[in-house]
């Protein structure tokens, strides 16, 4: 099945960039997923990626895919504190059925004023 | 905007008690969806539903776990006889169409004691 790896943790200063790493082991995901969860919360979909795409702008959101390497990116501009939360890759992928999604261990982003 | 909501957010019992959780999708979405999030660990994908059936499952999604749509509205996930490592938040998600995004609950806090 589907391996999807980040970081543990990553600490930023507000205002600055911040880049939220992942790697996964299926090259046949179909959408790459970006959720967000805030303490004690639920899960809220930030963006995706479709698996024919290099890259995909939203707002402050830039996601950038390398799939020969398996590796997905996601980067924040101007961070806020409000964006301080874990971050959960999620591709989702015919070797997993085309239903499933399967998360990866989260990135905690701190954001420090 | 449309929601995926979830009762009770949370919910304690005694080992060996029998569970049901609650879940109202998106009213015009098709995929039903639950995900657990040991704490501290990785989401979890448990199962997957359509047209009244499950179409995928997880080796999580064992005998004592079961699913229903009893209603139009409602999606439930009941654990027959639970154990202490059932303890968990529990995600339902929806999604309109098998390769569109799932949008995700608040989640129910499964307390086992």
């Amino acid at each position: 099945g589907e391996d999807v790896e980040q970081s543990l943790f990553l600490s930023v200063r507000e205002g600055d960039s911040s880049v939220i790493n992942c790697t996964y082991t299926d090259s046949s995901s179909t959408y790459l997923y970006w959720y967000k969860q805030e303490p004690g919360a639920g899960l809220q979909l930030l963006t995706y990626i479709f698996s024919n795409m290099d890259m995909k702008q939203d707002q402050r959101l830039t996601v950038l895919l390398n799939k020969k390497d398996k590796h997905l990116s996601l980067r924040i501009a101007d961070t806020q504190t409000g964006d301080s939360a874990i971050y959960f890759c999620a591709p989702r992928g015919p070797s997993g059925g085309y239903q499933k999604v399967t998360f990866g261990t989260g990135t905690k982003l701190q954001v420090i004023p | 905007e449309p929601e995926v909501t979830q009762t009770p957010s949370h919910q304690v019992t005694q080992m060996g008690q029998e569970v049901i959780l609650r879940c109202v999708p998106i009213s015009n979405h098709l995929y039903f969806y639950w995900y657990r999030q040991i704490l501290g660990q990785k989401v979890e994908f448990l199962v997957s539903f359509y047209n009244n059936e499950i179409s995928e499952k997880s080796e999580i999604f064992d005998d004592q776990f079961s699913v229903e749509r009893p209603d139009g509205s409602n999606f439930t996930l009941k654990i027959r006889s639970t154990k202490l490592e059932d303890s968990a938040m529990y995600f339902c998600a929806s999604s309109e169409d098998v390769n569109t995004e799932a949008f995700f609950g608040q989640g129910t806090r499964l307390t086992v004691v």
